[in-house]
């Protein structure tokens, strides 16, 4: 079955330091995965999607995301955090019958 | 463009009465609409996936009759949440699915209805 799993529940950063999130993926096939961002009591904003090609994806408000096969792993990185990326960031891969399956998620905290 | 919208964005009701909730596309046609179930500090939990014109089909636990889904049109899918109760309490969030996506996984999301049942 596939699964998601966002290993840490909260990182806290401080402004302009770099990070990065941590994302493994179960699935047996070619997965599509995305990161998404949720700001306290909004709904999910798409940040950046990999389907296929380049394995390193770029997205919105200057996050990337890198796909590795051989890891099962697409990580969420940022080189300079701002105070205001502070919300929390669910990883996601598309699976059986068009679902989208969610991990857990990561509340990121941004220390001034 | 691929906006989708929610009303109300809160709503407080008494136990036992009944909550519909709006899902709107604004400016695409939503073939598949995804409503969505989130608790405090927790990841979504889909509900029921519905299409256009079709029943909705619910997720396993997902209680049919108390979740009442409506997708009438290719812009609007409501939820009503029947006789509820304080355990109802949550964010609902939808999503939806154009004709245009690149993938059948590519959704939009509202913005999320507090719901508190007192």
């Amino acid at each position: 079955a596939q699964s998601v799993t966002q290993p840490d529940i909260h990182i806290t950063v401080s402004e302009g330091a770099s990070l990065e999130l941590r994302c493994n993926y179960s699935y047996g096939a070619t997965p599509y995965l995305f990161w998404y961002v949720q700001s306290p009591g909004q709904g999910l904003q798409l940040l950046l999607k990999y389907f296929s090609g380049d394995t390193l994806v770029q997205g919105i408000k200057g996050f990337e995301a890198e796909f590795k096969r051989s890891q099962s792993s697409f990580n969420l990185r940022k080189p300079s955090v701002h105070w205001s990326d502070a919300a929390e960031y669910f990883c996601a891969v598309g699976g059986g019958g068009f679902k989208t399956i969610f991990g857990a998620g990561t509340r990121l905290f941004v220390k001034a | 463009g691929a906006v989708v919208s929610q009303h109300p964005s809160w709503v407080i009701c008494k136990s036992g009465t009944s909550v519909k909730i709006e899902c709107r596309s604004l400016d695409f046609q939503a073939t598949t609409m995804f409503w969505y179930r989130q608790f405090p500090k927790q990841s979504l939990m889909l509900m029921a996936t519905s299409n256009e014109g079709s029943k909705a089909t619910y997720e396993q636990g997902v209680e049919k009759d108390k979740f009442l889904i409506n997708h009438a049109s290719l812009t609007l899918s409501t939820l009503t949440v029947t006789s509820a109760h304080p355990e109802d309490s949550s964010f609902y969030i939808c999503s939806a699915r154009g004709r245009e996506t690149l993938t059948p996984y590519e959704q939009y999301f509202g913005p999320g209805t507090r719901l508190t049942v007192t």
